[in-house]
C-alpha cells in the first residue's frame, strides 16, 4: 500500500519562506507522479494551488511554487502572509488511475 | 464558472446504503473526468474514486473497493457515488472534484456530510 508522507506541522514567520515536502514511503517522487498541492482552511473545501509539479492554478499568487527537491515534491511559500495559515495537502498519482493524498501539513504563520 | 454541488448526505445506520450526487454546471461536464474525495471529522483528505469523462473507466481506493460505486449521467450533468455496506469509518464529508491536468483535482464542491451511526 502506497503511503504519501508530509510533515505534520510547520511554522513560519510573516514574510518568511517555508518549504513543505511530499514523499513516498518507498521510492522517489518524480514528475511522473504529477504532484499537486491543495490548501484548506477549517470548514472550507480545498483550494487547488499547484498541479503537474509546478503549474500554478488560476488566481494563485506567485509566492506559491512547486518543484521536485531531491526525492520529494515540494511546495515553497515565499513571503508568507497571515492568510497562508492553513492545512496543505499533496496528492500523487501512483498507478492506473489511483491517487493518494498525503496526511497534510498544518502550517502556522506567526 | 465551474460549479459543483454535492447532495444526498445524512445519517445512516451501519450496513445500510446511500447515494450521493454532484450536480455540475459552468463547463462541459461530458468532457471531464470526475473524482470523489472524503474527509473524516478532524482528519485529512482521502481520495476515494475517479471516473473518466465517458464513464468507461473507474478507479477506487482500496478502502472502498467492492462497497462504493462511482457513476455519472452526462445527460443530467450529474456525478454519483453509491455507498453500500456502510461502516462507522465511512463517516466523512464527501467532496466531488473535477479532473484537471495531470490527474489533479482542479475544482471542488463544498461537500456533503455522511454520518454512519446506529
Amino acid at each position: 500500500q502506497t503511503v504519501v508522507t508530509q510533515e505534520p506541522s510547520f511554522s513560519v514567520s510573516p514574510g518568511g519562506t517555508v518549504t513543505l515536502t511530499c514523499g513516498l514511503s518507498s521510492g522517489s517522487v518524480s514528475t511522473s507522479h504529477y504532484p499537486s498541492w491543495y490548501q484548506q482552511t477549517p470548514g472550507q473545501a480545498p483550494r487547488t494551488l499547484i498541479y503537474n509539479t509546478n503549474t500554478r492554478s488560476s488566481g494563485v499568487p506567485d509566492r506559491f511554487s512547486g518543484s521536485i527537491l531531491g526525492n520529494k515534491a515540494a511546495l515553497t511559500i515565499t513571503g508568507a502572509q497571515a492568510d497562508d495559515d492553513s492545512d496543505y495537502y499533496c496528492v500523487l498519482f501512483v498507478d492506473g488511475g489511483i491517487s493518494v493524498f498525503g496526511g497534510g501539513t498544518k502550517l502556522t504563520v506567526l | 464558472q465551474v460549479h459543483l454541488v454535492e447532495s444526498g448526505g445524512g445519517v445512516v445506520q451501519p450496513g445500510r446504503s446511500l447515494r450521493l450526487s454532484c450536480a455540475a454546471s459552468g463547463f462541459t461536464f461530458s468532457g471531464y473526468g470526475m473524482h470523489w474525495v472524503r474527509q473524516a471529522p478532524g482528519k485529512g483528505l482521502e481520495w476515494v474514486a475517479l471516473i473518466w469523462s465517458d464513464g468507461s473507466n473507474k478507479y477506487y481506493a482500496d478502502s472502498v473497493k467492492g462497497r462504493f460505486t462511482i457513476s455519472r449521467d452526462n445527460s443530467k450533468n450529474t456525478l454519483y457515488l453509491q455507498l453500500n455496506s456502510l461502516r462507522a469509518e465511512d463517516t466523512a464529508v464527501y467532496y466531488c472534484a473535477r479532473l484537471g491536468s495531470g490527474w489533479s483535482l482542479d475544482n471542488w464542491g463544498q461537500g456533503t456530510l455522511v454520518t454512519v451511526s446506529s
